[in-house]
């Protein structure tokens, strides 16, 4: 069965501080999405990933396709970073365009 | 700008009511999903389309339908046959051209009094 976990699912923060989400998944996980969901429910997708790691502004995402384990890396935190933040993984065994979702991450970043 | 817009944001229905979620998308993607999220749960997928006039059941389609007869559309019916319909649901699309990253909707929320 294809499955993504998440860890942590709550995460409490201060302002500045580097913060790490991680993500592992099973065989069947063709590529790792990083998403971000604000309280008022949208998400917005932040990276897709099949090997190495990319960069946008202060997030940083990561994958290891040997361990099967992504990660997603905030540097310098701010309040406005507070959100979920949801790993997915394509799952190869059905429509490729289908994602597998963990259950997200809550942060808090504390002024 | 192209985008996905879902609509209502919020929604309330009687129980025994069918109630039917609006999702449209500018994106020229093939590709069309709903999902389900519950408090403490990943987000559930209930049908996809990957073209105009077919779908596919996902893991928790009982009690929903879906149509797609234009490409850009891909409502979904919450019927009075679902058990537990009041949740967040979630419309998304994608394409093999944009290397399959999905682009969400903003959300309905459902709440059945």
């Amino acid at each position: 069965k294809n499955e993504v976990e998440q860890s942590p699912q709550n995460l409490t923060a201060q302002e500045g501080e580097f913060i790490t989400i991680n993500c592992s998944y099973s065989v069947g996980i063709s590529a790792l999405h990083w998403l971000q969901q604000h309280p008022g429910g949208g998400i917005v997708s932040l990276f897709m990933l099949s090997s190495g790691k990319k960069k946008h502004g202060r997030l940083i995402a990561t994958i290891n396709i040997q361990e099967k384990h992504s990660s997603l890396h905030i540097t310098a935190s701010h309040p406005r970073d507070s959100a979920v933040y949801i790993c997915a993984g394509n799952n190869l065994g059905g429509s490729q365009g289908n994602l597998i979702f963990g259950k997200g991450t809550k942060l808090s970043v504390k002024p | 700008d192209g985008g996905i817009t879902q609509s209502p944001k919020y929604l309330f229905r009687k129980e025994g009511q069918n109630v039917t979620l609006s999702c449209e998308q500018n994106l020229n993607h093939d590709a069309m999903y709903w999902y389900r999220q519950d408090p403490g749960q990943g987000l559930r997928l209930i049908y996809y389309s990957q073209i105009v006039n077919d779908f596919q059941k996902g893991d928790i389609a009982e009690g929903y339908s879906v149509s797609r007869e234009k490409k850009e559309s891909f409502p979904l019916t919450v019927t009075s046959a679902q058990k537990n319909p009041t949740a967040f649901y979630l419309c998304a699309s994608t394409t093999l051209v944009s290397g399959w990253i999905a682009f969400f909707g903003q959300g309905t929320r459902l709440t059945v009094v």
